[in-house]
């Protein structure tokens, strides 16, 4: 069965600093990956995504993220954060089936 | 091209009601799914479509779930009877399966209150 892992629930992150959201999925093939973002009473957006190629990619807003199959992880990062960037952050894994989220990191940004 | 269109957005409703929750996936988009996120269990699939026919329902909690999708440009979910352990966000996604994979795209979201 597919698992999707995000192991920090809250991240407190100064604004202008750096940013990195681990992520670590299981997955019987070849994984399809996402980002997705969430701001407060609305859905989900996508910042990006892997299918294949590149192992590092780019998305919106700023942010990239690097697919390492020997870790399983699929961490997302920006390197300077702003403040519009407070919201909740989600990883998934999956293909035609569907997707299999993890739980969210909440981005809190300090000014 | 506009997204994924939900309806209601909002709805309060007194345990016992049915709901119907409705969804307008993007046009040209041959999957759809149902997701629901709670606070205690995220978010979860509870069930998908592929070119309008039911594929996958294993995720829907219970009898009293249920979900069509009659023609390309519309699926409902409908909840009957509703109970308060039903609050929750209903999201509708659809997306497109090519030779680049998919991207599955969300509505906003239909944000369910039963008391």
């Amino acid at each position: 069965a597919q698992s999707v892992t995000q192991p920090d629930i809250h991240i407190t992150v100064s604004e202008g600093a750096s940013l990195e959201l681990r992520c670590n999925y299981s997955y019987g093939a070849t994984p399809y990956l996402f980002w997705y973002v969430q701001s407060p009473g609305q859905g989900l957006q996508l910042l990006l995504k892997y299918f294949s190629g590149d192992t590092l990619v780019q998305g919106i807003k700023g942010f990239e993220a690097e697919f390492k199959r020997s870790q399983s992880s699929f961490n997302l990062r920006k390197p300077s954060v702003h403040w519009s960037d407070a919201a909740e952050y989600f990883c998934a894994v999956g293909g035609a089936d569907g997707l299999t989220f993890g739980k969210g990191t909440h981005l809190i940004i300090q000014p | 091209d506009a997204g994924v269109i939900q309806s209601p957005r909002h709805e309060v409703t007194e345990m016992g009601q049915e709901v119907t929750l409705r969804c307008k996936p993007i046009s040209g988009h041959d999957y759809l799914f149902w997701y629901r996120q709670t606070m205690m269990r995220g978010l979860e699939l509870l069930i998908y479509f592929n070119n309008n026919v039911p594929i996958d329902d294993s995720g829907m909690p219970e009898d009293r779930f249920s979900a069509k999708m009659p023609n390309a440009s519309f699926s409902t979910l409908k909840i009957q009877p509703s109970e308060p352990r039903d609050s929750a966000v209903y999201f509708c996604a659809s997306s497109f399966w090519g030779s680049s994979g998919n991207t599955i795209y969300f509505g906003e979201g239909s944000w369910l209150t039963v008391v």
